[in-house]
């Protein structure tokens, strides 16, 4: 069974620009959810997806979005960057829906995003 | 809201040493689940274990184990014997109810195991 893909590895982009990454979750998982990870904040919650809607969010400015599409694939984006949106991106897939959250979550390697 | 606390930023230790992580956690919510992930270079956070808030019965899977404390409010994770692959940062998370799949992690430990 393939893992949590997210694409691309890394990215270098300039301030003002937008980005958007990938993720692929595992088959059959339904629940994505995506997280900000930098040395300074650790590892921060961003937003989290089930069957095309958002079903929570964290506490970031609306320059990052997201969005799920019909085959669980999720994509983030997020405009007008800024040096310190720099940080590694982890994507989480999970089975888990709304009968319950006995399950565990599993993370891609992530997008390391430069801001230069 | 919810809040999970590693008190310990860096840990090192010899070969075959033991080692305990700490992890602390605070949440209203009365029925809650814990994890452990493991997170080595690559960036992939690596899932260890996850424990349910009313199943404190510890747990032993090969070189490691893991001590759930309700009473403190503790979930500790030990290595028995570690090993240079061991070496990584760890982060305990924890997930409540009413939030979905959000998963509020403590700060992490980096724990380097030498020869």
């Amino acid at each position: 069974k393939a893992g949590v893909t997210q694409t691309p590895r890394y990215l270098i982009k300039t301030r003002g620009q937008q980005v958007t990454l990938s993720c692929s979750p595992i088959s059959g998982h339904r629940s994505v959810s995506w997280y900000q990870q930098t040395p300074g904040q650790g590892l921060q919650f961003l937003f989290e997806y089930f069957s095309e809607t958002q079903r929570n969010k964290g506490n970031f400015p609306g320059r990052f979005s997201g969005r799920q599409f019909s085959n669980s694939r999720s994509e983030m984006n997020v405009s007008t960057l800024e040096l310190g949106d720099s940080a590694l991106y982890l994507c989480a897939s999970s089975s888990a829906g709304t009968g319950g959250l006995n399950t565990e979550a599993f993370f891609g390697q992530g997008t390391r995003l430069t801001v230069v | 809201a919810q809040k999970v606390t590693q008190a310990q930023t860096e840990i090192s230790v010899v070969e075959k040493e033991d080692v305990t992580l700490d992890c602390v956690y605070e949440t209203r919510d009365t029925t809650y689940y814990l994890f452990w992930y493991k997170q080595p270079p690559s960036g992939e956070l690596v899932f260890l274990i996850r424990r349910n808030s009313f199943d404190e019965q510890n747990e032993i899977s090969g070189r490691y184990s893991w001590n759930f404390q309700k009473s403190t409010s503790s979930f500790n994770f030990t290595i028995t014997a570690s090993q240079v692959v061991d070496s990584a940062v760890y982060f305990c998370a924890l997930r409540g109810t009413g939030g979905g799949n959000k998963l509020t992690f403590g700060t992490g430990t980096q724990l380097k195991v030498e020869l």
